[in-house]
């Protein structure tokens, strides 16, 4: 059965302190994988596709990474602005369905 | 482009009524997703369609669940009858299947049924 862990489920940290957000997965032939953004009351915004391992994508303060089993999302000098909620979801290839992590919810004090 | 157009964004009814709530996709995507978001069971998708098309509804809980899809740009949910535990997000999203994959969401219709 696909399946997506994401670690942790909280963390919090100081402006400009850097972190890893960590996205574990199993599925059957890997298509793609996908981070989206969550602010509260909001529906999730698209952040980066991931396809082989070994692929990095960057958007600003973010990077992600992919191995054959998990996915990583840097966060480097994080500000108040980068909190919110970070999803990751995976897509196999013989379906268009996403299976979404429960999410790791990120908190960045000045 | 205006994105993903979801109506209501709030929406609260008793219990035994019925609920619709509509989706308007981006224009020229193909597929279309909806999705039930809670604290306890994260984002789950309910059914989704391509070319109008349902095409995997394994998602959606029970008969009192049903989705149309009757052109390109429109999509309906309807719970008849609605219960306390259906009170959740809903979220629709679209995307180009066959392209890039990605899925675009909408904001979303919180719904809650007393």
């Amino acid at each position: 059965e696909d399946q997506v862990t994401q670690s942790p489920e909280a963390l919090r940290l100081q402006e400009g302190e850097s972190s890893s957000l960590n996205c574990s997965y199993t599925v059957s032939g890997l298509r793609g994988l996908f981070w989206y953004r969550q602010d509260p009351g909001k529906g999730p915004e698209f952040l980066f596709t991931l396809y082989s391992a070994g692929e990095e994508k960057e958007k600003e303060r973010l990077k992600a990474t992919l191995t054959k089993k998990e996915s990583f999302l840097h966060i480097t000098a994080p500000k108040p602005e980068d909190s919110a909620t970070y999803l990751c979801a995976v897509q196999a290839r013989n379906t268009d369905k996403l299976i979404f992590g429960t999410g790791t919810r990120l908190q960045v004090f000045p | 482009d205006a994105g993903v157009i979801q109506s209501p964004r709030h929406e609260v009814t008793e219990m035994g009524q019925e609920v619709t709530l509509r989706c308007k996709p981006i224009s020229g995507h193909n597929s279309l997703f909806w999705y039930r978001q809670t604290m306890m069971r994260g984002l789950e998708l309910l059914i989704y369609f391509n070319n109008n098309v349902p095409i995997d509804d394994s998602g959606m809980p029970e008969d009192r669940f049903s989705a149309k899809m009757p052109n390109a740009s429109f999509s309906t949910l309807k719970i008849q009858p609605s219960e306390p535990r259906d009170s959740a997000v809903y979220f629709c999203a679209s995307s180009l299947v066959g392209a890039n994959y990605e899925q675009y969401f909408g904001p979303g219709t919180r719904l809650t049924v007393t």
